[in-house]
């Protein structure tokens, strides 16, 4: 059974510090990887998509994949408050349905002022 | 980015009722859209994928006759829980891939806002 894997948390780190948050997943053949933020009660909400080995940023938000290590990551730069929230990594399912994503639980994250 | 609606955003009913809830597309087809379920303190599960003019796909565990899934056009997708009980209750949420997904370019997808069923 395929599988994303995330430390559940909760992640707390004070306002202005990195917040580090890990995935890992089951299936070699995964090629797209995506981290979604999700606020208590709210839908999943699209922080970062990856496709490439390497690191990717936007803003204060930095992906890392290593396919290879089958290992994806998500940094926060200069935390805030309001990113406190639950964070998906999801991975594309290429062998069953027509492309839905595999989540893992989330992380929580908790940026303390 | 593309829009996605669902309605409504909440309901309670009694057990034993029927709900429908409907998800739509705003501004793109979306000839397969994504049917998930997420439990307290749970990840999201796909229970179904909803295609256009035809049956949908469920999950294993799934019960296909309590979950009615249509899928009448382009834009409109509805998950109908028949004879609703408490054990349903959940956030059932749907998406719709972005158009790129299909060819690999991008696959992104676009979420719902989400409906709380609380089954009483």
């Amino acid at each position: 059974q395929k599988e994303v894997e995330q430390n559940s948390g909760p992640l707390s780190v004070p306002e202005g510090a990195i917040a580090s948050l890990n995935c890992t997943y089951s299936d070699r053949v995964s090629q797209s990887f995506f981290w979604y933020r999700q606020y208590s009660g709210k839908s999943p909400e699209l922080i970062m998509s990856i496709y490439s080995n390497g690191d990717k940023e936007d803003g204060r938000f930095t992906a890392q994949l290593n396919k290879a290590s089958q290992y994806v990551s998500l940094l926060i730069r200069d935390s805030q408050p309001s990113d406190s929230a639950t964070y998906l990594c999801a991975v594309k399912n290429y062998g069953g349905s027509q492309g839905n994503l595999i989540f893992g639980k989330g992380t929580k994250l908790s940026v303390k002022p | 980015g593309a829009v996605v609606s669902q309605h409504p955003s909440w309901v309670i009913c009694k057990s034993g009722t029927s709900v429908k809830i409907e998800c739509r597309s705003l501004d793109f087809q979306a000839t397969t859209m994504f049917w998930y379920r997420q439990f307290p303190k749970q990840s999201l599960m796909l229970m179904a994928t909803s295609n256009e003019g035809s049956k949908a796909t469920y999950e294993q565990g799934v019960e296909k006759d309590k979950f009615l899934i249509n899928h009448a056009s382009l834009t409109l997708s509805t998950l109908t829980v028949t004879s609703a009980h408490p054990e349903d209750s959940s956030f059932y949420i749907c998406s719709a891939p972005s158009r790129m997904a299909f060819s690999g370019l991008k696959d992104e997808q676009f979420f719902g806002p989400g409906t709380r069923l609380t089954v009483l």
